[in-house]
């Protein structure tokens, strides 16, 4: 079955540095989408990708759709300690099919 | 617009048990899905119903079972409840089937003893 993979699963850093996390999936997705869960809260969606290639902006965060419609990233520049949290990528193989989430990069941002 | 509901938000059950969760939407959601959280899991999809009707399914035991109403308001079931069912079960709602953006609502927290 479909499977979704984030790596890393940790990532500390220096309040400053930038931080990118990478989502591969095994099958061709319709589309990406990108949620972030604040210790103790629950998911919130951030953005979806639909397009192969596309590449989206929302302040210090940029979010990239592969070509292939199998890959995504979600690179920030110059964190901060609001960053912290686990950041979720979650595709559909095609319009009407199950959301599958990959496990997930938890973020930790030291100042 | 108030946003997703759960409850209970806590619920501490012995092994053995059954339990039901309840989610409300947010109003003109009409999908409703449910996921299971753990340390080790991540997010699991158990399954979404839209107008009264399952659309999609994780895999998941049978003793996991759930229901939307006409009001679009979802219950899951858990029987026969196992130590390993210990989990956040969080309930998204969204305004299409399958695939589209989800709003989570904060969870159930289980614990099954």
């Amino acid at each position: 079955g479909q499977q979704v993979m984030q790596i890393p699963q940790y990532q500390h850093v220096q309040e400053g540095e930038d931080f990118t996390t990478y989502c591969n999936s095994s099958t061709t997705l319709s589309n990406i989408q990108w949620y972030k869960q604040r210790p103790g809260g629950h998911p919130v969606f951030l953005i979806q990708l639909v397009k192969s290639g596309e590449v989206k902006k929302q302040k210090r965060l940029t979010f990239q759709f592969g070509e292939a419609k199998k890959n995504s990233s979600l690179h920030i520049t110059a964190t901060q300690t609001t960053d912290v949290g686990t950041y979720f990528c979650a595709g559909s193989e095609q319009a009407g099919t199950a959301l599958i989430f990959g496990k997930g990069t938890t973020l930790s941002v030291s100042s | 617009k108030a946003g997703v509901t759960q409850t209970p938000r806590y619920l501490i059950k012995t092994r053995g048990q059954q339990v039901t969760l309840s989610c409300s939407p947010i109003s003109g959601h009409r999908s409703v899905s449910w996921y299971q959280q753990t340390p080790g899991q991540g997010l699991q999809f158990l399954f979404e119903y839209f107008s009264e009707t399952q659309r999609n399914k994780g895999n998941f035991p049978g003793r996991f079972s759930g229901r939307q109403f006409s009001n679009s308001r979802s219950e899951m079931n858990v029987s026969t409840l196992e130590l390993g069912d210990s989990a956040l079960y969080l309930c998204a709602s969204s305004w299409r089937t399958g695939g589209y953006e989800q709003y989570f609502g904060p969870g159930t927290r289980l614990t099954v003893t």
